[in-house]
C-alpha cells in the first residue's frame, strides 16, 4: 500500500484553515491515522480511525474519509500547529506534509 | 504516566553492529504490540520491526530482514533492537513506539518514545 500525502508543504496563516490530503493506492476501509510532528520531537498521534481524536487534541484538529481518500482539516490555525503531518496505515506511512507559516 | 526512553544509539562503521533498548513504564508493557520505526535526516518515517505481546510474533521490513533482530523482556518492560550488518542507509533516528492493534489489523502508534540517533559512517 502507498499512501500519497499533499501538498508536500502547505504555507498558511495563523488562523486560516488549513486541508491535508492522503490518498491511500488500495481501499484501506477507515483504518488510518495521521501524525503531527515537530522539530526535534517524536511523532504524536492526531487521528485515528479515520475521524477519532486521540486523548489530549483539540476539537479543531478533524479527519474524514474512506477507502482511499482522506483529510485532516485544522479548523484554525494556532502558532503551534506549524509542522509537519503523516498519515499512517498499518506499517506504511505517507510522506508528510510539512506546514509553514505564510 | 506511560513513558518509552530508548537508549544505545551512536556512531558505528559501516558492517558493525548496535544494539538499541527501550524502556517502558507506565502501562501495560506485557500487554502490548511494540515496534522500532525509523527516520533518516530530513526524511519520513518508515516502520523497521514490530512484537507482540509474548515475543512470538516479529515482522520486520524488508531492507533489514536477517540484519536486525528485535525482542523484549516482559519481566524488565524491556524492548531491544539487535542490529548487525549495518549500512549507510541505516543512519537515522530509531523511535521505540507502542501500537494498538485491532481487528481486520488496524493499527496505530499511541505512544513514541524521544528517539535514539544511529549514525553509520567511516
Amino acid at each position: 500500500i502507498v499512501l500519497t500525502q499533499s501538498p508536500a508543504t502547505l504555507s498558511l496563516s495563523p488562523g486560516e484553515r488549513a486541508t491535508l490530503s492522503c490518498r491511500a493506492s488500495q481501499s484501506v476501509g477507515s483504518y488510518l491515522a495521521w501524525y503531527q510532528q515537530k522539530p526535534g520531537q517524536a511523532p504524536r498521534l492526531l487521528i485515528y480511525d479515520a475521524s477519532d481524536r486521540a486523548t489530549g487534541v483539540p476539537p479543531r484538529f478533524s479527519g474524514s474519509g474512506s477507502g482511499t481518500d482522506f483529510t485532516l482539516t485544522i479548523r484554525s490555525l494556532e502558532p503551534e500547529d506549524f509542522a509537519v503531518y503523516y498519515c499512517q496505515h498499518r506499517s506504511f506511512f505517507g510522506g508528510g506534509t510539512r506546514m509553514e507559516i505564510k | 504516566e506511560m513513558q518509552l526512553v530508548e537508549s544505545g544509539g551512536g556512531v558505528v562503521q559501516p558492517g558493525g553492529s548496535l544494539r538499541l533498548s527501550c524502556a517502558a513504564s507506565g502501562f501495560s508493557f506485557s500487554s502490548s504490540w511494540m515496534n522500532w520505526v525509523r527516520q533518516a535526516p530530513g526524511k519520513g518515517l518508515e516502520w523497521v520491526a514490530n512484537v507482540n505481546q509474548d515475543g512470538g510474533e516479529k515482522y520486520y521490513v524488508d531492507s533489514v530482514k536477517g540484519r536486525f533482530t528485535i525482542s523484549r523482556d516482559n519481566a524488565k518492560n524491556s524492548l531491544n533492537l539487535e542490529m548487525d550488518s549495518l549500512r549507510v542507509d541505516d543512519t537515522a533516528v530509531y523511535y521505540c513506539a507502542k501500537s494498538w492493534v485491532g481487528a481486520g489489523g488496524t493499527r496505530r502508534f499511541d505512544l513514541w518514545g524521544q528517539g535514539t540517533p544511529v549514525i553509520v559512517s567511516s
